[in-house]
């Protein structure tokens, strides 16, 4: 089945740095990913699409200067968080769209939860 | 516009019991629907989908939903639970957004599994 990696799944960093997290898809060519931010006990909030090989399409309310977001290949998203502050620590999770499946389903990877101290 | 609905943001149902989790949807193309689960600390797993033809799904785990257009509903549904299937549960319907197709998710319900 199609799989999904994030790197890292967990990471801490001090605030004030930046923080970079990948999004792979394993077996399956994304033309499509989707970010999403998830606070504790909620459901996803869509951040972004990301199109390979053009400019991420930001939801409203995200800031596109703090969450950079890149898709440079067809197996490989990046979500950037710049100038980290503690009330960014949230849960990441990146999702991908199998461009051969007409059905629109995402295949979700494992999530990253970012602390910022 | 496309939204979901999830009546109850927690279950709690014995082992062996019924599983019900509902979710109502609107959308204003024929829907795609889907249910995810997730796990503690974990991605989202897909469970099951409907895009067209038979309206009672079957997915993983022994989980199946049931596709009603006159009451705009997805319910998840499983005969007898297991204490595995503790966890978050996410509806879903395809929707649209300036970049393309999306998915928008309902809120979530955690069920939880006595023994």
């Amino acid at each position: 089945g199609a799989v999904v990696s994030q790197h890292p799944s967990r990471v801490i960093c001090k605030s004030g740095t930046s923080v970079k997290i990948e999004c792979r898809s394993l077996d399956f060519q994304a033309t499509t990913m989707f970010w999403y931010r998830q606070f504790p006990k909620q459901s996803l909030m869509l951040m972004a699409t990301s199109n390979e090989g053009s400019k991420a399409t930001y939801e409203q309310g995200v800031e596109k200067d703090k969450f950079l977001i890149n898709h440079a290949s067809l197996t490989l998203s990046t979500l950037t968080v710049t100038s980290a502050h503690p009330e960014d620590s949230s849960f990441y999770i990146c999702s991908a769209h199998d461009r051969a499946v007409l059905s629109y389903e995402q295949y979700f990877g494992p999530g990253t939860r970012l602390t910022v101290t | 516009a496309q939204s979901v609905t999830q009546l109850g943001s927690h279950v709690s149902v014995s082992e062996g019991a019924l599983v019900l989790l509902r979710c109502n949807y609107s959308s204003s193309v024929p829907p795609y629907l889907f249910w995810y689960v997730q796990y503690p600390n974990q991605g989202l797993q897909l469970l099951l989908k409907y895009t067209t033809g038979a309206t009672l799904v079957k997915g993983i785990n022994g989980f199946e939903a049931e596709f009603k257009k006159s009451e705009t509903s997805f319910h998840l549904t499983k005969p007898s639970a297991h204490m595995s299937d503790a966890a978050e549960y996410f509806c879903a319907v395809r929707a649209y957004n300036n970049a393309g197709n999306m998915l928008t998710f309902g809120g979530g319900t955690r069920l939880m599994v006595k023994p």
